[in-house]
């Protein structure tokens, strides 16, 4: 069956270091995949976007890569900042239809 | 421009008492989602309306949850009776289908607590 995997254990990193999240899918062959922060109390926010036939994708401090090879998208976030901790989603579309299936999220701590 | 706009925020029921949440999406958006979020986990999908036409509602339990959409805008999700196992946050979602990656925009969420 499908599967999406994200780290449960949360990511505890000093502040202006580089966070990097996982996420890994099986049994999946998604033309896209997306990212949301999602903050305590709050519903998630869209932060990118990358497609299958794009390596990595920018946004300020924030980079996504996407290998189709290894079912494995990673989550950049380059000289963190305490404002940055919060839970990250990876999300996959279900076939060709719009449902998205998300992960269960990895939590990100930057300490000051 | 506003964002999607849910009620109540919080709300907290004994178990058998029916209970109801609203959204409103954000203008022009044309597909609204209804999602539940437990502790420590993704949002899942419980229902997708395009307009006023619910398109999947297959992970809906139709046993006590119903939902509707008139008009195409606001939606409301209901249960009834209430579960202690319904105590979550039921997310609402809305998006423009003329995207074809389903970027969506979530609501805060309303949080369940069923005693």
């Amino acid at each position: 069956s499908q599967k999406i995997e994200q780290n449960s254990e949360a990511l505890n990193i000093q502040e202006g270091k580089t966070a990097t999240l996982t996420c890994n899918y099986t049994n999946y062959s998604p033309a896209y995949l997306q990212w949301y922060r999602q903050d305590p109390g709050r519903g998630p926010v869209f932060l990118l976007l990358i497609r299958e036939n794009e390596k990595e994708k920018r946004k300020e401090r924030l980079k996504v890569t996407f290998d189709t090879t290894l079912k494995q998208s990673l989550f950049h976030i380059t000289a963190s900042q305490p404002a940055d901790s919060a839970t990250y989603l990876c999300a996959l579309p279900l076939g060709s239809s719009y449902k998205l299936i998300f992960g269960s999220g990895t939590r990100l701590l930057v300490r000051p | 421009e506003a964002g999607v706009v849910q009620s109540p925020r919080y709300k907290i029921i004994e178990k058998k008492q029916p209970v109801a949440f609203w959204c409103n999406p954000i203008s022009g958006h044309n597909t609204l989602y209804w999602y539940l979020q437990n502790l420590g986990q993704g949002p899942e999908l419980l229902i997708r309306y395009e307009n006023e036409e619910a398109v999947d509602d297959s992970q809906l339990p139709k046993d006590r949850f119903s939902a509707e959409r008139l008009k195409g805008v606001d939606s409301t999700l209901k249960i009834q009776p209430a579960e202690l196992g319904d105590s979550a946050v039921y997310l609402c979602a809305s998006s423009f289908s003329g995207e074809r990656t389903d970027t969506q925009y979530f609501g805060p969420g309303t949080r369940l607590t069923v005693l």
